[in-house]
């Protein structure tokens, strides 16, 4: 595997339950994020970890938590979603935590879906 | 933050050029410009970056003007596979300054 990739990349799950949703990048990078893409809206940055220690919670409900165990992976772990947090759930890494030329790499994204 | 103004669409027909413009008058001196784009099923992918000096890559090229406060994103030529929304965006440094902040984009339709 190259790059960054997520698992699921299609769940449905009702408002009652937990799941989790999994990020991996194959980059050596050394800081991770989590954005949401919801229907016709802009990307909105969620969470972001650098060296394994979140740096950055933009006023993202607790019903979202994420976990980064080590730098390659990163978890979000869901429970008592809404409908309205259906959306397009995308990770991205880079080197360094963003800012000035650091590129980020994203992965294709988990569909969610709550009934 | 600072903040980037595109148009929301544009057309261009295949194998011509492409110039996408953006507009960011309050851009700071640290301020880098990237440019990312959208496929349509796909997670965003990285384009090109730049800060003072016009850029080239594989992709595409970045011209900034000489004040800063606009840039163009150049496609040689366009491709079916170039259409997908194109981003601008403002990244500085330090903590949240360094976060990259999505708006709308423009909306790239390439026609063969």
């Amino acid at each position: 595997e190259t790059g960054v990739t997520q698992t699921p990349r299609h769940l449905v799950m009702g408002m009652t339950n937990k799941k989790s949703l999994k990020c991996e990048q194959h980059l050596g990078h050394n800081a991770m994020y989590w954005y949401k893409q919801s229907a016709k809206k802009p990307l909105e940055l969620m969470f972001v970890y650098s060296l394994e220690e979140r740096v950055e919670n933009n006023s993202v409900p607790s019903r979202f938590s994420p976990e980064c165990p080590n730098s390659s992976h990163l978890f979000l772990h869901l429970h008592t979603l809404q409908p309205e947090d259906s959306a397009l759930y995308l990770c991205a890494s880079s080197q360094g935590v963003a800012g000035g030329p650091n590129e980020q790499f994203f992965g294709p994204g988990t569909r969610l879906t709550v009934l | 933050d600072a903040k980037t103004t595109q148009p929301n669409s544009m057309e261009s027909n295949e194998e011509e050029p492409v110039h996408l413009p953006c507009n960011h008058s309050t851009i700071s001196g640290t301020d880098y410009i990237h440019w990312y784009r959208q496929l349509p099923s796909q997670g965003p992918e990285y384009v090109i970056h730049g800060l003072t000096s016009n850029v080239n890559n594989r992709m595409a090229s970045l011209a900034i003007a000489e004040d800063r406060k606009s840039s163009t994103l150049i496609l040689h030529r366009a491709t079916l596979r170039d259409a997908a929304v194109y981003y601008c965006i403002l990244s500085g440094y330090g903590g949240s300054q360094g976060n990259l902040i999505f708006g709308k984009g423009t909306k790239l339709s390439v026609k063969p």
